[in-house]
């Protein structure tokens, strides 16, 4: 199983942007990078994915480098509203079995 | 999610006692999943059905059992709990893999804290 490793904590301030890193150095050939967010006393919610490169939506951008040992979630402009948990996982499409939440990153975003 | 729901949201039970939580979802997936998390840590798989009457262990499943008699809910018992039980429990949904390229997100109730004294 892929391990990823994330800063447990991170904070910055309203209308900046904040990028997450994770690390993953373990990647498989058939793995994804998946990010989920987390708000207290809620479901985590499904973010953005990616396998390589670059995938942008209307919430998120996720980096992946060539080699694919990490990945980095950028929030443009961030709310008080963003602070939340962010977990990075990586795994087999299908296979959610597999696929491990950590501890995340708690980001507290700051008037 | 409304669209995946668990019962009870909340319950205070004690030691040794039969609880049974369940989940219900409109989505029409295949796939459901049982977690636990504890204070300041991740999510932790306790069981996991990929269909119907399919039923896989987890991570973490001592002590505790499930039950997937129809598509649309998943149970999830604890037979005799104890209090490091106490937890807030969450269910999942996903769908079955479609193509290797699309996306394969789960879809969370919205959890249940449960307390053992």
């Amino acid at each position: 199983l892929a391990k990823t490793t994330q800063p447990i904590s991170m904070d910055s301030y309203e209308g900046q942007e904040v990028n997450i890193t994770c690390s993953h150095n373990n990647i498989a050939t058939n793995d994804y990078i998946t990010w989920y967010q987390q708000f207290p006393s809620q479901g985590p919610r499904f973010i953005i994915q990616g396998y390589k490169t670059k995938v942008t939506n209307e919430v998120a951008s996720l980096f992946i480098p060539a080699d694919r040992k990490s990945s980095t979630l950028s929030l443009p402009r961030v709310s008080l509203s963003d602070t939340a948990v962010y977990y990075c996982l990586v795994g087999e499409n299908g296979r959610d079995d597999k696929i491990i939440f950590g501890k995340g990153t708690r980001l507290h975003i700051l008037p | 999610d409304a669209d995946v729901t668990q019962t009870p949201r909340n319950r205070i039970t004690k030691t040794g006692k039969r609880i049974m939580l369940e989940c219900s979802q409109t989505k029409g997936h295949d796939r459901m999943y049982w977690y636990r998390q504890d204070p300041g840590l991740g999510l932790r798989l306790i069981y996991y059905s990929f269909d119907v009457k399919d039923i896989n262990k987890g991570e973490i499943s001592d002590g505790y059992s499930v039950s997937r008699q129809a598509q649309a809910k998943f149970s999830l018992s604890l037979e005799s709990a104890i209090p490091n039980q106490t937890a807030l429990y969450f269910c999942a949904t996903s769908a079955r893999l479609v193509t290797s390229g699309s996306p394969n997100e789960q879809f969370f109730g919205p959890g249940t804290r449960l307390t053992v004294l």
